[in-house]
């Protein structure tokens, strides 16, 4: 099972700056990595998939990059309605690969 | 409209049985793999189940293998999640997602609550 490790676990920023998360696989993924967004009481938000192309309706103020075992999600300036929680996830090879999430970064206001 | 809409969960005990449903609508159900993923309160996301659209693949979590099953009928727009042997841990909202390997719709959950 490929284990996906994000990076911090809670960042603290102020609204207006910028935000970087961090995500690392066990092992390649190749660009078959996605982020999600999810604010409390609702379910997540696709933002990211192929590391670096945005979601429909996604701002351009999120961007993906990275490639194999290293992913970076970047906000580049914090609105009031970003903070929350950021999930990544790997879908390589599904099938019959399984799918796993990171644990989270928490986003929260500085 | 496009949305998933689950349903089925509940307050079980330990060692019983439970079955999730998912209703798809606004688009082309088997076209698309489905899956399940849940999330116990205040934690994190943990993919459980998916299936591809003809059931050809099939896939599960260790944590739920053996207990769990994923199905889907395409001529009704629904997956199912049939969850055998529930264990304390298997507490958290389920949620249905469709998927291209990422979810890019997602419903709204239903809370399965095992307890005694």
């Amino acid at each position: 099972e490929i284990v996906m490790t994000q990076s911090p676990a809670t960042l603290s920023v102020s609204p207006g700056e910028r935000a970087t998360l961090s995500c690392r696989a066990s092992q390649s993924v190749s660009s078959n990595l996605a982020w999600y967004q999810q604010k409390p009481g609702q379910a997540p938000r696709l933002l990211i998939y192929g590391a670096s192309t945005r979601a429909t309706g996604i701002p351009a103020r999120f961007s993906g990059s990275g490639s194999g075992t290293e992913f970076t999600l970047t906000i580049s300036s914090l609105q009031s309605e970003d903070f929350a929680v950021y999930y990544c996830q790997q879908y390589n090879n599904w099938p019959p690969k399984r799918l796993t999430f990171g644990g989270g970064t928490k986003v929260e206001i500085k | 409209e496009v949305q998933l809409v689950e349903s089925g969960g509940g307050l079980v005990q330990p060692g019983r049985s439970l079955r999730l449903s998912c209703a798809a609508s606004g688009f082309t159900f088997d076209d698309y793999a489905m899956h399940w993923v849940r999330q116990a309160p205040g934690k994190g996301l943990e993919w459980v189940s998916g299936i591809s659209w003809n059931s050809g693949s099939i896939g599960y979590a260790d944590s739920v293998k053996g207990r769990f099953t994923i199905s889907r009928d395409n001529a009704k727009n629904s997956l199912y999640l049939q969850m055998n042997s529930l264990r304390a841990e298997d507490t958290a909202l389920y949620y249905c997602a469709k998927a291209f390997g990422y979810f890019d719709l997602w419903g709204r959950g239903t809370l399965v609550t095992v307890s005694s």
